[in-house]
């Protein structure tokens, strides 16, 4: 059974940058197969897709944050990174890191999400 | 403004069936039969209970199913159970840039 968990700090000053990291376990990011994603959801709104990446270090991201947006891989590790710069009060969130498939955008495995709340 | 469309709330009496719709366009849900349906329980992650339309993943109750006509997907659940209620979320792959879409989610409430 394939397992994810966020982690990082939970409050983020505005105009500093969001840093999360997903640990993987239960299966092995370099086995290939599928992409690594992080997806967010504003309070008590709908899921964004924010960008995956690939085992071998190809990503792709939503246009939308492209400009702010890193994606990163640790395959010894067995983890993957977000970091999103320049946050503001629209990026509180909760953040989510998933597996999904290389064919047709699903994401079956999900971590349980970490609140991350810019503020000073 | 969410890029696919769902109804905001639906309701039903258990042992009742419910129909959740999810409207986008040729891009997405018309255009591929890629449609993922995700069931979000309150501070609940999203669980995947539908994939490519109609397939359900391991230990999903068969009371869940899903269609698609046109641009419009369908979630089905019948026999209502408590449990169901929750927020049901729609997406799709799209092919515009932003590689996949979702719904802004349906409120189930099981009366």
């Amino acid at each position: 059974q394939v397992q994810l968990q966020e982690s990082g700090p939970g409050l983020v000053k505005p105009s500093q940058t969001l840093s999360l990291t997903c640990t993987v376990s239960g299966g092995s990011i370099s086995s290939g197969g599928y992409y690594w994603s992080w997806i967010r959801q504003h309070p008590g709104k709908g899921l964004e897709w924010i960008g995956y990446i690939y085992y071998s270090g190809s990503t792709y991201y939503n246009p939308s944050l492209k400009s702010r947006v890193t994606i990163s891989v640790d395959t010894s590790k067995n983890q993957f990174s977000l970091k999103l710069s320049s946050v503001t009060a629209a990026d509180t969130a909760v953040y989510y890191c998933a597996r999904e498939g290389i064919v047709g955008a699903t994401s079956d495995y999900w971590g349980q999400g970490t609140l991350v709340t810019v503020s000073s | 403004q969410s890029a696919l469309t769902q109804p905001a709330s639906v309701s039903g009496s258990p042992g009742q069936s419910i129909t959740i719709s999810c409207t986008g366009t040729s891009s997405d849900v018309g255009g591929y039969n890629y449609v993922s349906w995700y069931q979000q329980h309150p501070g609940k992650a999203p669980k995947l209970m539908i994939y490519e339309v109609s397939n359900r993943p391991s230990g999903v109750p068969d009371r869940f199913s899903g269609s698609k006509s046109g641009n419009t997907a369908s979630l089905t659940i019948s026999g209502l159970q408590a449990e169901d209620e929750a927020d049901y979320y729609c997406s799709s792959y799209t092919s515009s840039s932003t590689h996949v879409v979702f719904g802004g989610g349906t409120k189930l409430t099981v009366l």
